[in-house]
């Protein structure tokens, strides 16, 4: 059994540019959430795809933005990076019957300078 | 709308002594509690999860958990800890038909001594 995955693991970009973050989700599992993870805190929940549909977001402005294809796979978006940008973005998945257990991938660390 | 606090920032420990690590929650809806390690540099791992049934829960690595629910309380606990179990955990809540979504604590430092 595959587990999440996610691409690339680190990244440098400057103010104003933006990124694209990759995830795979565990086999099995039709739902992607993301997370933003700041230096020192806990993370926090961007949105969640199911069925490729966003089904939640949380406290993020618009650009941040994502996408969930037929495979389940699913994409972050950022534009206009900020340097509060700066973070580790961590993709989760879930199956729709228990949908409330969630399994991490080992995150994509950026910064933005 | 759920919030997690966890009690403390940093708990460091002598090898093979008990440790307990807080996290108290508040929530309008009856939740999910979850814990979570994250070794540097890498992503979260699952310890345990209360989801409904017997309040005590046992993870892995030896870990436990007591769902209090008076109390909005599911401090973890292992009974020995080794210096391998040095690592920052992550108490986490989701509201019931929520859809999974996790809200965090800050998390506690667990910092494991020989």
């Amino acid at each position: 059994e595959t587990g999440v995955t996610q691409s690339p693991t680190h990244l440098i970009k400057t103010r104003g540019q933006q990124v694209t973050l990759r995830c795979s989700s565990q086999s099995g599992h039709n739902t992607v959430s993301w997370y933003q993870q700041a230096l020192g805190q806990g993370p926090q929940f961007i949105f969640q795809y199911y069925r490729e549909e966003e089904n939640g977001r949380g406290n993020f402005p618009p650009r941040f933005s994502g996408l969930q294809f037929p495979n389940y796979s699913s994409e972050l978006n950022v534009n206009a990076l900020e340097l509060d940008d700066s973070a580790l973005y961590l993709c989760a998945s879930s199956s729709r019957d228990s949908q409330e257990t969630q399994y991490f991938g080992p995150g994509t660390r950026l910064l933005v300078l | 709308a759920q919030s997690v606090t966890q009690l403390d920032s940093q708990v460091p420990v002598f090898e093979e002594a008990p440790v307990e690590l807080r996290c108290n929650y508040s929530s309008s809806v009856s939740v999910y509690l979850f814990w979570y390690v994250q070794y540097p540099n890498q992503g979260l791992q699952l310890l345990l999860k209360y989801l409904s049934g017997s309040t005590l829960v046992k993870g892995i690595n030896g870990f436990e958990a007591e769902f209090n629910k008076s109390q909005t309380s599911f401090h973890l606990r292992k009974p020995s800890v080794h210096i391998s179990d040095t690592a920052e955990y992550f108490c986490a809540v989701s509201g019931y038909n929520q859809g999974g979504k996790l809200i965090f604590g800050q998390g506690t430092e667990l910092s494991v001594k020989p």
